[in-house]
């Protein structure tokens, strides 16, 4: 079974530029969770979709948004990009039977803000 | 709202030792999960061990077990004999029972350095 899949991996934006990135979760799963995770703050929550529905988001501004399709791949977009957005974005998939919090991680995308 | 603790920013333990990493949480739930999380470097997150808080029987996976301290709101991992490859991030999580699957409350981790 493939694991969770991000693309790109790496990617290098300047101050307000936009960018979007992918994320294919383990065939079956259809719940779809993002993470921030930078060495002051360590891992925060973005969003989760479920069903291409958001079920819930974290404290980030409306610039960070994301969306989820009918096959379960989930995008995340950030707009107008600031210096500290520079970080390791992390996806990760759930299969959301029993509830038990086993999250299966893609490698991340790191991006680098100039 | 949840916060989750880890004291120990770096840890390093000699090969076939054991090492305990320390986490606390606080919570004003009754029902809930915690998680170790396991980051090698330039690798994918996996989960290590889950304990249940309704469970008093603290949990264990091979060379990894815990101490959950309910009253203490303590979740300690310990790692016994100690591999090359336990060298990682390591990330205590929590998350409330019928919350969102997906959000997960992580401590800041502790960098683990196994040595030979």
């Amino acid at each position: 079974k493939a694991g969770v899949t991000q693309t790109p991996r790496y990617l290098i934006k300047t101050r307000g530029q936009q960018v979007t990135l992918s994320c294919s979760p383990i065939s079956g799963h259809r719940s779809v969770s993002w993470y921030q995770q930078t060495p002051g703050q360590g891992l925060q929550f973005l969003f989760e979709y479920f069903s291409e529905t958001q079920r819930n988001k974290g404290n980030f501004p409306g610039r960070f948004s994301g969306r989820q399709f009918s096959n379960s791949r989930s995008e995340m977009n950030v707009s107008t990009l600031e210096l500290g957005d520079s970080a390791l974005y992390l996806c990760a998939s759930s299969s959301n039977t029993g509830n038990t919090g086993e999250l299966f991680f893609g490698e991340g995308s790191r991006l680098t803000v100039l | 709202a949840q916060t989750v603790t880890q004291s120990q920013p770096e840890m390093s333990v000699q090969e076939a030792e054991t090492v305990t990493l320390s986490c606390t949480y606080d919570t004003s739930e009754n029902n809930y999960y915690l998680f170790w999380y396991k980051q090698p470097p330039s690798r994918q997150m996996i989960l290590v061990i889950r304990q249940e808080a309704y469970k008093q029987q603290n949990a264990t996976e091979n060379r990894f077990s815990v101490n959950f301290q309910k009253a203490a709101k303590s979740f300690s991992l310990k790692i016994s004999d100690s591999q090359l490859g336990d060298t990682a991030m390591y990330f205590c999580a929590f998350m409330k029972q019928g919350g969102s699957q997906g959000n997960l409350i992580f401590g800041k981790g502790t960098k683990l350095s196994v040595k030979p």
